[in-house]
């Protein structure tokens, strides 16, 4: 299995909404990561997990909560998001934090926020 | 933050044509990794780069690493409409003190028949 799997593939959720996204891959790779891309933008980093230990959390807002329950999966809680918060979610995986491997990404959540 | 510049923005060509776009640093990369993105898809890796003027090739596509490991470059000779969607780089700077990819704002390709 050479897939990171996201799910849903799409979601709406209202500004008051709790949802979740998840994300799953079966390579053994030990460091996973959760991206938001915009719009004809590049992917921004949000969240590193290292070994399921929160390694990176580039300054993001609270309303984003990430947890890793073992080295396959990747969740991230959303709650009380904003409208500019949509755009598609990205969850990628590597062996290792070490930059000698390539990313292998999901094919994403595309979220909008009403 | 460390940026990773990357131009052009656009690339339209007439199929049969080469493309070039480029990714810049200002400072030093430990190493710089392309990905490509088909619309409405996910960045999907393509090659990594490492070593101080390494040259990479795929089929079609050259991949390069300069001399002074801060700029690189990715080739596509005589373009199909296959290769449309964009190409961005994404690089570590030495002595980041972490591990996180920075994106280039991508290189978006169209092919025209």
């Amino acid at each position: 299995d050479t897939e990171v799997t996201q799910t849903p593939k799409h979601l709406v959720m209202g500004m008051t909404n709790k949802k979740s996204l998840k994300c799953e891959q079966h390579m053994g790779h030990r460091a996973m990561y959760w991206y938001k891309q915009k719009a004809k933008k590049p992917p921004e980093l949000m969240f590193v997990y290292s070994y399921e230990k929160l390694s990176i959390n580039e300054s993001v807002p609270s309303r984003f909560s990430p947890e890793c329950p073992n080295s396959s999966l990747l969740n991230l809680h959303l709650h009380a998001l904003q409208p500019e918060d949509s755009a598609l979610y990205l969850c990628a995986s590597s062996q290792g934090l070490a930059l000698n491997y390539g990313y292998t990404f999901g094919s994403g959540t595309r979220l909008t926020v009403v | 933050g460390q940026q990773v510049m990357q131009i052009p923005q656009y690339q339209h060509v007439q199929e049969g044509e080469d493309f070039t776009t480029y990714c810049n640093s200002s400072t030093t990369l430990s190493n710089i990794q392309w990905y490509k993105q088909r619309p409405g898809g996910h960045p999907v890796f393509l090659i990594q780069l490492v070593k101080s003027g390494e040259v990479k090739k795929q089929k079609r596509l050259t991949f390069q690493f300069g001399e002074a490991k801060k700029n690189s470059s990715l080739h596509i000779t005589a373009t199909q409409t296959t290769d449309v969607g964009t190409y961005f780089c994404a690089g570590l700077h030495s002595g980041a003190g972490s591990y996180q990819l920075t994106f280039g704002k991508g290189t978006k390709l169209s092919v025209i028949p």
